[in-house]
């Protein structure tokens, strides 16, 4: 019973494009949101969060955007980097400090 | 300000043995947290210490596995008589209660780079 989706394993972006990785979860109680970033060898990375007040939360390149009702969120990296090429994971928290993760998204942006 | 670190970075070992991993969390962070990540999934939740005290295990902690974080501060997770099932990355985070972009009780754990553990 996986609550948090990454429905795609992997995604290629041209270098400058908008690259879009989404997730879904099953939880309505879901209410906090995070985006990490995963290099190979190291630990996830923290890119981006929302809490469920909110429907869009920005920093620089990163946007992340939360639809309730479609138990949906999604990130969007404009302009895509070389440097962006990672496995990205979304996770979920219900009022607890326990975070549900998703499978992940291999990005690769192409130079 | 350094982050988390984790040792060792990769432990081999053989079935049957113990093997114990450290985690140091950001100084003054007083919550510690270890998930574990196996092959093409995300991290999965394994405990969760508040200070000293340890406060949810997952049911993914069998009896074999142990965490302790005596004075606060560091954690060790310690795994008693390996099976190769165990052979995984063993995360530890860390966070500060109720610091974050979240509102309230939220706060954004920071993880570690983990130690790679394979069982033979």
């Amino acid at each position: 019973d996986q609550q948090v989706k990454q429905n795609s394993p992997s995604l290629s972006v041209q270098e400058g494009r908008i690259s879009i990785l989404n997730c879904d979860y099953t939880n309505s109680m879901f209410d906090y949101f995070l985006w990490y970033k995963k290099y190979p060898a190291e630990g996830p990375t923290f890119l981006i969060s929302i809490s469920s007040i909110k429907d869009k939360n920005e920093d620089g390149r990163f946007t992340v955007f939360l639809n309730k009702s479609a138990k949906h969120l999604s990130l969007h990296i404009v302009p895509s980097q070389p440097g962006d090429s990672a496995v990205y994971f979304c996770a979920a928290s219900s009022g607890t400090y326990k975070y549900i993760f998703g499978t992940g998204t291999r990005l690769k942006v192409l130079a | 300000d350094t982050g988390v670190s984790q040792n060792p970075r990769h432990k081999i070992t053989k079935r049957g043995q113990n093997v114990t991993f450290r985690c140091d969390p950001i100084s003054e962070h007083n919550r510690l947290y270890w998930y574990r990540q196996t092959l093409g999934q995300g991290p999965e939740f394994l405990t969760y210490f508040q200070n000293e005290a340890q406060l949810e295990k997952s049911r993914l902690l069998s009896d074999r596995f142990s965490a302790e974080r005596p004075k606060g501060s560091f954690s060790t997770l310690e795994i008693q008589r390996t099976e190769q099932g165990d052979s995984a990355m063993y995360l530890c985070a860390s966070s500060v209660q109720g610091v974050g972009a979240g509102e309230g009780w939220a706060d954004t754990q920071y993880f570690g780079p983990g130690t790679r553990l394979t069982v033979l």
